[in-house]
C-alpha cells in the first residue's frame, strides 16, 4: 500500500529552525511530485511548495510566504523527503502534510495524503 | 494568484439529500481542479481531479462537474458518513491555491 508518515513536528520558538521528514512506503519518491501543505489551527488548506521528480530533477516550487525560509530536499537511501523550515515565524504554526502527486492523464496532481505533523510556533 | 471562492461555507441537510458545493476560481483554469474531503482531526483525502474524475476507490455518489471558473461538487444521498469539510484546488498554475472550505452538516 502506499503510504505516507510524517514526523518532526514540535514547539520551536520564533526564529527558530525545525525539519519535517516524510517518509514514504509502497512506491519510490523519486519517480512522484511530493507537496507540502499545512492546516493552521481551525482554518483552511494552504499550499506550501512541491518537488518535482527525478525526471525533473528534483525542482522546487514554494508559496509565497515561505520561499527562502523553506527547502525540500530528497533521500534515495531512506525514501523520504525533508522539509527544512528556517526563520520560523507565528504564523508558520499548522498541521503539516506531505503529498504523493503522480502523473495522471499527462498532469501532476494530489493523490496520497500523509497524516500530518503538527508545528508550534511560540515563545 | 488565483483566488478560488466556495460556497456556501456551511450547510446542513439530511440523510438522503441531495448536496452541491460551487467552486469559483477568479480566472480560467480550464479543468484544473480537484476536490478533496476532510473529516474532524483527520488528514484530507483526495475525492476528484481534473473537476469530474474520481479517484480510485471513490464511492460513484460523488460526482464534479464544470470547467473554466466555476465548479460545482455534488453528493447524492448524503449519508452520515459524508458530514466533513470539502475544499477544491486549482493546479492550472503555481502557486497551487484552495478554496476556503465547505463544511456539510447532517
Amino acid at each position: 500500500d502506499v503510504q505516507l508518515v510524517e514526523s518532526g513536528g514540535g514547539l520551536v520558538q520564533p526564529g527558530g529552525s525545525l525539519r519535517l521528514s516524510c517518509a514514504a512506503s509502497g512506491f519510490t519518491h523519486s519517480d512522484h511530485f511530493i507537496d507540502w501543505v499545512r492546516q493552521a489551527p481551525g482554518k483552511g488548506l494552504e499550499w506550501v511548495g512541491r518537488s518535482r521528480d527525478r525526471a525533473y530533477g528534483f525542482t522546487e516550487e514554494y508559496a509565497a510566504s515561505v520561499k527562502g525560509r523553506f527547502t525540500i530536499s530528497r533521500h534515495d537511501s531512506s525514501n523520504s523527503i525533508d522539509l527544512q523550515m528556517n526563520s520560523l515565524k507565528t504564523e508558520d504554526t499548522a498541521v503539516y502534510y506531505c503529498i504523493r502527486s503522480p502523473k495522471i492523464f499527462g498532469i501532476y496532481l494530489m493523490d496520497v495524503w500523509g497524516q500530518g505533523t503538527t508545528v508550534t510556533v511560540s515563545s | 494568484d488565483i483566488q478560488m471562492t466556495q460556497s456556501p461555507s456551511s450547510l446542513s441537510a439530511s440523510e438522503g439529500d441531495r448536496v452541491t458545493v460551487t467552486c469559483r476560481a477568479s480566472q480560467d483554469i480550464g479543468n484544473y481542479l480537484a476536490w478533496f474531503q476532510q473529516k474532524p482531526g483527520k488528514a484530507p483525502k483526495s475525492l476528484i481531479y481534473a473537476a469530474s474524475k474520481l479517484h480510485s476507490g471513490v464511492p460513484s455518489k460523488f460526482s464534479g462537474s464544470g470547467s473554466g471558473t466555476d465548479f460545482t461538487l455534488t453528493i447524492s444521498s448524503l449519508q452520515p458518513e459524508d458530514s466533513a469539510t470539502y475544499y477544491c484546488e486549482q493546479y492550472k498554475r503555481y502557486p497551487l491555491t484552495f478554496g476556503g472550505g465547505t463544511k456539510v452538516e447532517i
